[in-house]
């Protein structure tokens, strides 16, 4: 099956930092989605992005399908930012990656 | 509704007991999955309704788990003879059809065998 692979597993940042979280995936997929669970569990979904670069904020994302990664650039970043930030990817269903850790720190 | 809903938020059960565990989609949207999250993991793909089609049930991870579907809507997740390795958090999430935009997710149930 299709292996998704996040990195760093875990990133601690000073509030106002920015940062970059890379997903790497084994497989050509049709749908690419990064996900923001806070801390209280709840997944929001963040991007749809098979590929090319979107905005939201002071979040953006870009997938580069033929080489297989997404990259999620996370600027200015908040104490509300924390959380675990998780990247899937979709062949016949949606495959998780383990998830980046973001703790940001006032 | 305007989201997907999960009931009960929390269960705690006894080992050996069976449990139920709901998903209420969002209204029109016709594919549904279930997710399971252990603590500190990331979510393991459990079994995925879409339409009337045969559920891929490939995630489940033994013959003491099943879910259906009832008319297209509410799904119900049992997990019968229940071990403490089966605590972990239950989500569901719904979308429009297969690989679409906008997976939403329920807020889980979080599952405590005791």
């Amino acid at each position: 099956g299709i292996q998704v692979e996040q990195s760093p597993p875990d990133l601690i940042l000073q509030e106002g930092a920015n940062s970059t979280l890379r997903c790497n995936f084994s497989d050509s997929v049709n749908n690419l989605q990064w996900f923001h669970q806070n801390p209280w569990g709840q997944l929001i979904n963040l991007f749809y992005i098979p590929s090319g670069t979107k905005q939201n904020g002071r979040l953006s994302a870009t997938t580069v399908a033929t080489e297989r990664y997404s990259l999620l650039y996370i600027s200015s970043s908040q104490t509300t930012d924390s959380g675990v930030y998780f990247c899937a990817v979709y062949g016949n269903k949606l495959v998780f990656g383990a998830g980046t850790i973001l703790r940001v720190k006032s | 509704g305007a989201g997907v809903s999960q009931s009960p938020s929390n269960k705690v059960t006894e080992k050996g007991k069976d449990v139920e565990l709901r998903c209420d989609p969002i209204s029109g949207h016709t594919a549904l999955y279930w997710y399971r999250q252990s603590l500190g993991q990331g979510l393991e793909f459990l079994i995925y309704f879409q339409g009337n089609s045969a559920p891929d049930k490939s995630g489940l991870p033994s013959d003491r788990f099943s879910a259906e579907r009832t008319g297209g809507s509410v799904s119900t997740l049992t997990i019968q003879r229940t071990q403490q390795e089966d605590s972990a958090v239950y989500l569901c999430a719904s979308s429009t059809g297969q690989g679409a935009y906008g997976y939403t997710f329920g807020s889980g149930t979080r599952l405590t065998v005791v």
